[in-house]
């Protein structure tokens, strides 16, 4: 159980072009959903929390307008990525947290994004 | 703000020796430390928690609050045991973000 899928799991796309990352829940619902990114041979870094029905959290210099979040539905968040560009290029992880009494987060594969 | 340390970016030890990837946090409170793994090709998944005070795949963990460490040991080191190892800290039970540290690459030869 508590399995998180992540889709596309790499996308190679054109300086300028918006990209959209997909979190699902499979087998739970997830009340709370995070995104990371994590940068060759280093840690992940949070970037945003976001919970079912709200606006997302996003950490201390994370661009909002830069990384949409949306978690319209306990099971899916998205990670849109507008108007990328090279440095954008990372691998991106999103994790799910199934309820308040839970502190366990089960993470999701990762998305390999590559911008021309 | 919050930290955690792991000093090593690379432990490498032989089958059947001892492990102790280290772990320190700094943090005014009382946080909760976890430890997390990543087999080559597979996603990040839960080792143990300090609150939980087990053992898993012969790992464990002690909180010590007076260094501020929360190492994780293994008397006898397994091939497949090598793999990232991630330490993280939450600020409090089931309500916060994790914070994780640079991570350890644990090699294991046979």
């Amino acid at each position: 159980g508590a399995v998180v899928s992540q889709h596309p799991s790499w996308v190679i796309c054109k300086s300028g072009t918006s990209v959209k990352i997909e979190c699902r829940s499979l087998d739970f619902q997830a009340t709370t959903m995070f995104w990371y990114r994590q940068f060759p041979k280093q840690s992940l870094m949070l970037m945003a929390t976001s919970n079912e029905g709200s606006k997302a959290t996003y950490e201390q210099g994370v661009e909002k307008d830069k990384f949409l979040i949306n978690h319209a539905s306990l099971t899916l968040s998205t990670l849109t990525v507008t108007s990328a560009h090279p440095e954008d290029s990372s691998f991106y992880i999103c994790s799910a947290r199934w309820g308040a009494q839970a502190n366990e987060q089960f993470f999701g594969p990762g998305t390999r994004l590559t911008v021309l | 703000a919050q930290r955690v340390t792991q000093p090593e970016k690379l432990l490498s030890v032989f089958k059947g020796a001892p492990v102790e990837l280290k772990c320190n946090y700094s943090y005014s409170g009382s946080p909760e430390l976890f430890w997390y793994v990543q087999y080559s090709r597979q996603r990040l998944q839960l080792l143990l928690r300090h609150i939980s005070r087990e053992s898993i795949k012969g790992f464990t963990a002690d909180l010590n609050k007076g260094e501020t460490s929360f190492h994780l040991k293994k008397p006898f080191a397994q091939e497949e045991d090598s793999a990232m190892y991630y330490c993280a800290l939450s600020r409090s039970y089931n309500t916060d973000k994790l914070i994780f540290g640079t991570g350890t690459r644990l090699q294991v030869f046979p």
